[in-house]
């Protein structure tokens, strides 16, 4: 069956460094990745998708991501961290084998950016 | 701003009681989904729609319908509403029919059932 794992609830970091979020995920087929953002009473918005291609995936507001097939994981990054980044983080997969090809969400990462 | 509206914003309910939520996707937009958010199950795939039609099913109660109207615009039906369905209900929208591409998010609409 489908999965998303975003196995930290909260990540902590302090201005300026470098952050990591992860995602793990299990799927049949190959997977189509995405990771959204969600601000204090906001909707998500979209930072960036893998769907095939090169590993490294550029998005918005200088945020990439990493799929590795091996680990099954698709680490959300970026190398130096703002206090405007603070916010809730989710990844979602797409399965495409076979006809279900509903998007799963992982349950979220919330970020805090401390100045 | 996603382009995509969510009326109302907030709304304050009885349990037994029946609300209607509206969305209007993106212009250009074919697809509609209808997400669910509270605190203790994240995000739940409600009901997705493509040019009318309905594509795919999630947890969606059968105390809940959708439809998504000619001119696009979606409408989330919930009836015989209990406390449990407090939560942040969100519409999301995009081209395709299929999640090949970005999802555009409303702002929401915040039900709470008391």
């Amino acid at each position: 069956a489908q999965s998303v794992a975003q196995p930290e609830d909260q990540v902590n970091v302090a201005e300026g460094n470098p952050l990591t979020v992860k995602c793990t995920y299990s799927v049949s087929g190959n997977p189509y990745l995405f990771w959204y953002v969600q601000y204090p009473n906001r909707g998500l918005q979209f930072l960036l998708k893998y769907i095939t291609g090169d590993n490294l995936v550029k998005g918005s507001y200088g945020f990439e991501a990493e799929f590795n097939k091996s680990q099954t994981s698709f680490h959300l990054k970026k190398p130096s961290a703002l206090v405007s980044d603070s916010a809730l983080y989710f990844c979602a997969v797409r399965d495409n084998a076979g006809n279900n090809r509903k998007l799963i969400w992982g349950l979220g990462t919330s970020l805090a950016v401390n100045p | 701003d996603s382009g995509v509206t969510q009326t109302p914003k907030h709304l304050i309910t009885a349990t037994g009681q029946r609300v209607t939520l509206r969305c209007s996707p993106r212009s250009g937009d074919l697809s509609v989904y209808w997400y669910q958010q509270s605190l203790d199950q994240g995000l739940q795939f409600l009901i997705q729609y493509y040019n009318g039609e309905e594509r795919a099913k999630g947890n969606i109660l059968e105390r809940f319908s959708a439809q998504q109207f000619p001119d696009l615009h979606s409408e989330l039906n919930l009836s015989s509403l209990e406390l449990g369905d407090s939560a942040l209900y969100f519409c999301a929208s995009s081209v395709s029919e299929t999640y090949t591409g970005e999802l555009f998010f409303g702002e929401g609409s915040r039900l709470t059932v008391l």
